[in-house]
């Protein structure tokens, strides 16, 4: 079975920081990792995911994540806080053999202050 | 392209009221997903349809949860009697094929459901 740990319910960064947000996975077999944000009464929108093409993964809104899979972590990070970020950021995992269902993280919550 | 659509999207009802939720999923998208997303959770999966067919329910707590998917394309999720914990978000979302692992799936804006 697999799951998602993401550390902090909360994080607040003032505009023009960095943001890092954190997410550490637990698969028996080669996962496939996402990121989803979703805005306040909106649904969860795609941000970027992990297929094992590549470990550092680009996505939109200037997203970008890594795998590493010796600390099996999965971290959000942009390098410039912008006040549109403010959202919830949900980390998710599944397996890529066979059918296994999307796993949700808890979710935190980016607070960016001007 | 039009996104997933879901209505109502606000709903208060009492315990042991019936409820139905609707969602139309993405055109021409084969996998359908009904999600539960408790306040200061993240969204649990209830079921998953592969064009008409149920292909995981196993979260879906068959004693008052029923859904269905007639002629593989919207779906409609019900609630009877509810409860005080199925207060929740009810989100759709669906993807293109069969739902493999690496499909990214499209979510609708979801369905807010307060039970007092």
């Amino acid at each position: 079975a697999q799951s998602v740990t993401q550390l902090g319910s909360h994080v607040s960064v003032s505009e023009g920081a960095l943001v890092l947000l954190r997410c550490n996975y637990s698969s028996s077999v080669p996962p496939y990792l996402f990121w989803y944000v979703q805005y306040p009464n909106q649904g969860l929108q795609l941000l970027l995911k992990y297929t094992s093409a590549a470990t550092l993964v680009k996505g939109i809104n200037g997203f970008e994540a890594e795998f590493k899979k010796s600390e099996t972590s999965f971290h959000l990070t942009k390098p410039s806080a912008h006040m549109s970020d403010a959202a919830e950021y949900f980390c998710a995992v599944t397996a890529n053999t066979g059918f296994q269902k999307l796993v949700f993280g808890t979710g935190t919550r980016l607070l960016v202050s001007p | 392209e039009a996104g997933v659509a879901q209505s109502p999207r606000y709903k208060i009802i009492e315990k042991r009221q019936s409820v139905a939720f609707w969602c139309n999923p993405i055109s021409g998208h084969a996998t359908l997903y009904w999600y539960q997303q408790i306040l200061g959770q993240g969204p649990k999966l209830l079921i998953q349809f592969q064009n008409n067919g149920v292909v995981d329910d196993s979260q879906l707590p068959k004693d008052r949860f029923s859904a269905e998917r007639l002629k593989g394309v919207d779906s409609t999720l019900k609630i009877q009697p509810a409860k005080l914990e199925d207060s929740a978000v009810y989100l759709c979302a669906s993807s293109f094929t069969s739902g493999g692992g690496q499909e990214t799936q499209y979510f609708g804006p979801g369905t807010r459901l307060l039970v007092l």
